[in-house]
């Protein structure tokens, strides 16, 4: 199946800091990219949509100045948590869809552990 | 709104034994199902989905699951399973209206023991 990666896989940082993660599609050109958020035990919520070039659709409750979202090209979303606290700390994942029918798999990143200090 | 309910955390089972992981939903609206496979250090795989006709599909690896809209339940099952099914399992729904929406469920572990 099409690959997706994630970068960093975890990461810690000290609170008020700035923190990119990055989502790249590998074999694929993905038309929307998904971020998500899993606390532990917990499933995952759906934070963001983006589609390349466009402005991410945020889901209710997330602070979009707090997780700035970047759909930069067809292969590459970036996620940025800025001025992170320690409630942010977190298993992010995100996914990609090659297209926009329903029919077109989403492909899963393997997540990025956060832990703010 | 939509939501999906995984009533066991962990499962755990013997080598060559059957297993049934449970998946309950509760939505207003018509949802399309999946069920999703997530193995140490790697993304969410699709197991298998449904999208319309059939309510028992067949999924990659040997399982199958059956949607029962009474219920409102769309349990994952395999018949005999491997030491190599160990993993989370989580179970997701999307709404027809809004495919890109999924809902989760919390996840279930799979211990396969032999």
């Amino acid at each position: 199946g099409a690959v997706v990666s994630q970068h960093p896989s975890r990461v810690i940082c000290k609170s008020g800091t700035s923190v990119k993660i990055e989502c790249r599609s590998l074999d694929f050109q993905a038309t929307t990219m998904f971020w998500y958020r899993q606390f532990p035990k917990k499933s995952l919520m759906l934070m963001a949509t983006s589609n390349e070039g466009s402005k991410a659709t945020y889901e209710q409750g997330v602070e979009k100045d707090k997780f700035l979202i970047n759909h930069a090209s067809l292969t590459l979303s970036t996620l940025t948590v800025t001025s992170a606290h320690p409630e942010d700390s977190s298993f992010y994942i995100c996914s990609a869809r090659r297209g926009t029918s329903l029919t077109d798999t989403q492909y899963f990143g393997p997540g990025t552990r956060l832990t703010v200090l | 709104a939509q939501s999906v309910t995984q009533l066991d955390s962990q499962v755990p089972v013997f080598e060559e034994a059957p297993v049934e992981l449970r998946c309950n939903y509760s939505s207003s609206v018509s949802v399309y199902l999946f069920w999703y496979v997530q193995y140490p250090n790697q993304g969410l795989q699709l197991l298998l989905k449904y999208l319309s006709g059939s309510t028992l599909v067949k999924g990659i690896n040997g399982f199958e699951a059956e949607f029962n809209k009474s219920q409102t339940s769309f349990h994952l099952r395999k018949p005999s399973v491997h030491i190599s099914d160990t993993a989370e399992y989580f179970c997701a729904v999307t709404p027809k209206y809004n495919f890109n929406k999924f809902y989760f469920g919390s996840g279930t572990k799979l211990n396969v023991k032999p």
